[in-house]
C-alpha cells in the first residue's frame, strides 16, 4: 500500500462538517482511496471510497485532488457517535492474497464536541 | 440486516485449554480474515481465506489454526493458548475472493489469556 499522512486529531462541533484530510502522494494509477473508521475497539467500519471522482454515499462525502495526492473526507453534519479514528488507506484491486489485507497506519482522532 | 458476526464477545481462559472463536458472515462473502489488534501495533492479519477450502496464512499465524468448511464460516482455532494471545480478535469479509473493494467486520473478541 502506498504511504498515507494524516494529522494526529482534530475535533468539530456537533452539528457542523468534519474536513478529515489525507495525503497520498505516492499513489500510483491504479489504487483506490479507502476510508475506514473505528469507534473505541469497535470492528472497524468501511466509510466510502474512490479513485479520482468524488464519491458521496449516506455516510460520507470523499474529495479526491485532480492530481489525486490528497483526498479529504467529509461528514456533513458531525454527531457525537462520529467520534473515532479514522484511517485513509491506498489500495489497489490488483492487491489479492496476502496483499489484501488491511494496513492502517495510526489515522486521526476526531472527537466531535457538544 | 447484511453482518459478520463473532462469538463470543468477551473470553476469559487459561493456559493452555483450546479455544474456538466463532465467526460468520451473512453476506455470501467468498473472502474471509481474520486480524488481532495490540496497542501499538495496530491490525495484523493472521489468517485469511479466498473461498471454501482455501485458507493461508497472514502475517502472525504461530499458535492459530482456521478452517473453511462452509462460506459463511470461518472459525479461529487456539490448540493451546498462551498469555501473548491475548489480544482483540476481528473477522472480517469482502465479496471477492481476492479479498478486493471492501471489508466489512465483525464487533470483536477480547480475549485474555491468564
Amino acid at each position: 500500500d502506498a504511504k498515507t499522512t494524516q494529522p494526529t486529531s482534530m475535533d468539530c462541533a456537533e452539528g457542523r462538517a468534519a474536513n478529515l484530510p489525507c495525503n497520498h502522494s505516492t499513489i500510483s494509477g491504479n489504487e483506490y482511496v479507502y476510508w475506514y473508521r473505528q469507534i473505541h475497539s469497535q470492528g472497524p467500519q468501511y466509510i466510502i471510497h474512490g479513485l479520482k471522482n468524488n464519491e458521496t454515499n449516506e455516510m460520507a462525502s470523499l474529495i479526491i485532488t485532480e492530481d489525486r495526492k490528497s483526498s479529504t473526507l467529509i461528514l456533513p453534519h458531525a454527531t457525537l457517535r462520529d467520534t473515532a479514528v479514522y484511517y485513509c488507506i491506498v489500495r489497489s484491486d490488483f492487491d489479492t492474497g496476502a496483499n489484501s489485507k488491511l494496513t492502517f497506519g495510526k489515522g486521526i482522532t476526531l472527537s466531535v464536541r457538544p | 440486516e447484511a453482518q459478520v458476526t463473532q462469538n463470543p464477545r468477551y473470553l476469559i481462559t487459561v493456559t493452555g485449554k483450546k479455544l474456538t472463536v466463532t465467526c460468520s458472515q451473512n453476506m455470501n462473502h467468498e473472502y474471509m480474515s481474520w486480524y488481532r489488534q495490540d496497542p501499538g501495533l495496530g491490525l495484523r492479519q493472521i489468517y485469511y481465506s479466498m473461498n471454501v477450502e482455501v485458507t493461508d496464512k497472514g502475517d502472525v499465524p504461530e499458535g492459530y489454526k482456521v478452517s473453511r468448511k462452509e462460506k459463511r464460516n470461518f472459525p479461529l482455532i487456539l490448540e493451546s493458548p498462551s498469555p501473548n494471545q491475548t489480544s482483540l480478535y476481528f473477522c472480517a469479509s469482502s465479496l471477492f475472493g481476492t479479498g478486493a473493494y471492501e471489508q466489512y467486520f465483525g464487533p470483536g473478541t477480547r480475549l485474555t489469556v491468564t
